[in-house]
């Protein structure tokens, strides 16, 4: 089946400028979390969406993070006022409902650079 | 929080040997223990997963131990091939909490 797609696959925008990453979990699928990537380091947690509750937000570096989900499908991850230490590689994992089952389906990232 | 730490940040080995990768986790209360390769350009992928009721977990050549006393857990690929080059990322979860905590990854080259 289809897994966890993200677009763009690269962006490359310029310092100030707002950008719009998107994530398209596995159907089915009623939790969803953002990581950050950054050049040779581990995954960094922004943001956790389960079902109707209110995210988990404690990752979020900054308030020009923003995140949303609609519909419990589709979530997107906002950068206002990009800034150079903003590039890495955004991925997004989503995982299927249900007790202990915390394995993570991750997308292939979006890479994005900050000129 | 949780503190995950991981080692050797880089693993060179030759086709056909042996290669582990070693984490220590800081809370008790984790209880799950997954690993993850991630290849160049991809997001990572589950490979396998132990829970505190296991002490060890085979699939083929892969094998993950954890010791809940000393809290460390490992992963091991017994018969290397090329295609096992990649970043590998442990990563520690405790009950109740859906986060995670990270590694910050081992880089794996295998060496025909």
């Amino acid at each position: 089946g289809a897994g966890v797609s993200q677009s763009p696959s690269n962006k490359v925008t310029e310092k100030g400028k707002d950008v719009e990453l998107r994530c398209d979990p596995i159907s089915g699928h009623t939790a969803l979390y953002w990581y950050r990537q950054s050049l040779g380091q581990g995954l960094e947690f922004l943001i956790y969406f389960q079902g109707n509750s209110a995210p988990d937000k404690s990752g979020l570096p900054s308030d020009r993070f923003s995140a949303e989900r609609t519909g419990g499908s589709v979530s997107t991850l906002t950068i206002q006022r990009t800034q150079q230490e903003d590039s890495a590689v955004y991925l997004c994992a989503s995982s299927p409902s249900g007790g202990a089952s915390l394995e993570q389906y991750f997308g292939p990232g979006t890479r994005l650079t900050v000129t | 929080g949780e503190n995950v730490e991981q080692h050797p940040s880089t693993l060179s080995v030759q086709e056909g040997d042996s290669a582990v990768i070693k984490c220590t986790y800081s809370d008790s209360a984790s209880n799950y223990f997954p690993w993850y390769k991630q290849e160049l350009g991809k997001g990572p992928q589950l490979i396998i997963d132990i829970r505190s009721n296991v002490g060890e977990k085979k699939d083929q050549r892969i094998a993950v131990t954890l010791n809940k006393t000393a809290k460390h857990f490992s992963l091991h690929i017994t018969e290397t091939q090329p295609e096992d080059s990649a970043v590998y990322f442990c990563a520690a979860s405790r009950r109740g909490s859906y986060i995670p905590t990270f590694g910050r990854g081992t880089s794996l080259i295998v060496h025909p």
